[in-house]
């Protein structure tokens, strides 16, 4: 079973400034099959990134994945009031998926 | 635009049951794979279980597996989850989404698309 482990678990940064965030699978994975996701207080997991690159719909410019193998990155270019949430990253495995533990970015 | 909305949450003892129900909208629901997943209190989400479009392939995690089923009723445009042998671990929001693919034929890429707004099961005596 793939285990992702999510870096930093918490990321303090101010309004205008750059976001990395990490993502290491335990073993090689296609980067086909990574996710990543954004969930702000009392809401639901919002899709931004598929492919481990490929902007989700509606996603602003300013997100962006990068990877491959078993490192990923999460890139938030400058950070916007309304970004400050939890990032989840996730893979699919053809028949288990497997989360992230998350990374919080805040003020 | 696609729309879920999950139900059948509450609080129910340690051993009991509760069956929880996703009514899709805004979509063609028997064309699409979908998922529950599960959020504990302050952790991050757990991938649960899997049912595709016509609902004869199922996946679990091992965590639910043998006390969790997935059903789907396409004509209804609604997704089951029937819980058995609750334990307080199983206490979470639980979500339902849709499996998704963009691309072409000569690659398709598949994701966890869209969320419902999910429904609190608590498990206590």
């Amino acid at each position: 079973e793939i285990v992702l482990t999510q870096s930093p678990g918490t990321l303090s940064l101010s309004p205008g400034e750059r976001a990395s965030l990490s993502c290491r699978a335990s073993q090689s994975v296609s980067s086909d099959f990574l996710t990543w996701y954004q969930q702000r207080p009392g809401q639901a997991p919002r899709l931004l990134i598929y492919g481990a690159a490929r902007r989700a719909t509606g996603i602003p410019d300013r997100f962006s994945g990068s990877g491959s193998g078993t490192d990923f990155a999460l890139t938030i270019s400058r950070l916007e009031p309304e970004d400050f949430a939890v990032y989840f990253c996730l893979h699919n495995g053809g028949s288990l998926w497997t989360f992230g533990q998350g990374t919080k970015v805040e003020i | 635009q696609v729309h879920l909305v999950e139900s059948g949450g509450g609080v129910v003892q340690p051993g009991g049951s509760l069956r929880l129900s996703c009514a899709a909208s805004g979509f063609t629901f028997s064309r699409f794979g979908m998922h529950w997943v599960r959020q504990a209190p302050d952790k991050g989400p757990e991938w649960l279980t899997f049912i595709e479009n016509h609902g004869g392939v199922q996946y679990y995690a091992d965590s639910v597996k043998g006390r969790f089923i997935v059903s789907r009723d396409n004509s209804k445009s609604t997704l089951y989850l029937q819980m058995y042998s609750l334990r307080p671990e199983d206490t979470a929001v639980y979500y339902c989404a849709t499996w998704n693919r963009s691309g072409s034929s000569a690659l398709y890429y598949y994701y966890i698309d869209v969320w419902g707004k999910g429904t609190t099961v608590t498990v206590s005596s």
